[in-house]
């Protein structure tokens, strides 16, 4: 099994542009997760999908959009990438919210807005 | 909110003892520890639940005080293979989000 997969690792981006970090998961979970990684920050909640169709708003959701497209896929928009977008990000999953589940974690994107 | 970890980083000989907790301002469902290498994804190591319920994949425990919020791991007879950075993750409230610290770095040495 992949797991949670993550699509593009790496992109640079200059200031203004837009683009969607796409993420997958094959283990048929319901609930999925993004996060960004920046140093000293730890892994800050950016949105969540509890199932598919739902989504909600984490920590950190200014100047991101995402879709749950189905049960399968959840994508993190940027419509204009600032500077400050500059991140790891980090797709996750879990069987379920609120049960004793762990979160699997894909790989990771590293952005870099210039 | 993030809970609070502590301390931010520790740094221990092959086969010492290490404490790291984990606080909450906010009544919990459960605690999620992970532990993150370098330039890799997290991965899970445990979980605890209100009610004393654990679910562990490793020699690795940990405590959960219900009452005071507060989690701490216990890294025992700690390996180089332990090195990395540890996360505290905190569910709870009436949308159960999965929201973590800020992490502690743990460097073993020789």
């Amino acid at each position: 099994n992949a797991g949670v997969t993550q699509t593009p690792k790496f992109q640079v981006l200059k200031t203004g542009q837009s683009m969607t970090l796409q993420c997958a998961q094959d283990m048929n979970h319901n609930s999925m997760y993004w996060y960004r990684q920046d140093p000293g920050m730890g892994l800050r909640l950016i949105y969540y999908s509890a199932s598919e169709g739902t989504t909600d708003k984490g920590e950190v959701p200014n100047g991101y959009n995402v879709s749950r497209l189905n049960k399968r896929e959840f994508s993190l928009r940027l419509e204009s990438a600032a500077p400050s977008q500059t991140s790891v990000y980090f797709c996750a999953s879990r069987p379920d919210r609120g049960i004793n589940t762990e979160a699997f974690f894909g790989q990771g994107t590293r952005l870099t807005v210039v | 909110q993030q809970p609070v970890q502590s301390p931010q980083a520790v740094i221990l000989r092959e086969g010492e003892d290490a404490v790291i907790n984990c606080s909450s301002s906010k009544a919990l469902y459960s605690v999620h520890w992970y532990r993150q290498k370098h330039g890799e994804a997290p991965v899970f190591l445990m979980i605890l639940l209100k009610g004393g319920e654990q679910k562990g994949h490793e020699k690795i425990s940990a405590s959960f005080n219900e009452k005071k919020q507060q989690s701490s791991l216990y890294l025992t007879a700690s390996q180089l293979s332990y090195s990395g950075t540890y996360f505290c993750g905190h569910e709870g409230g009436s949308n159960y989000k999965l929201t973590f610290g800020k992490g502690t770095l743990l460097t073993v040495n020789p």
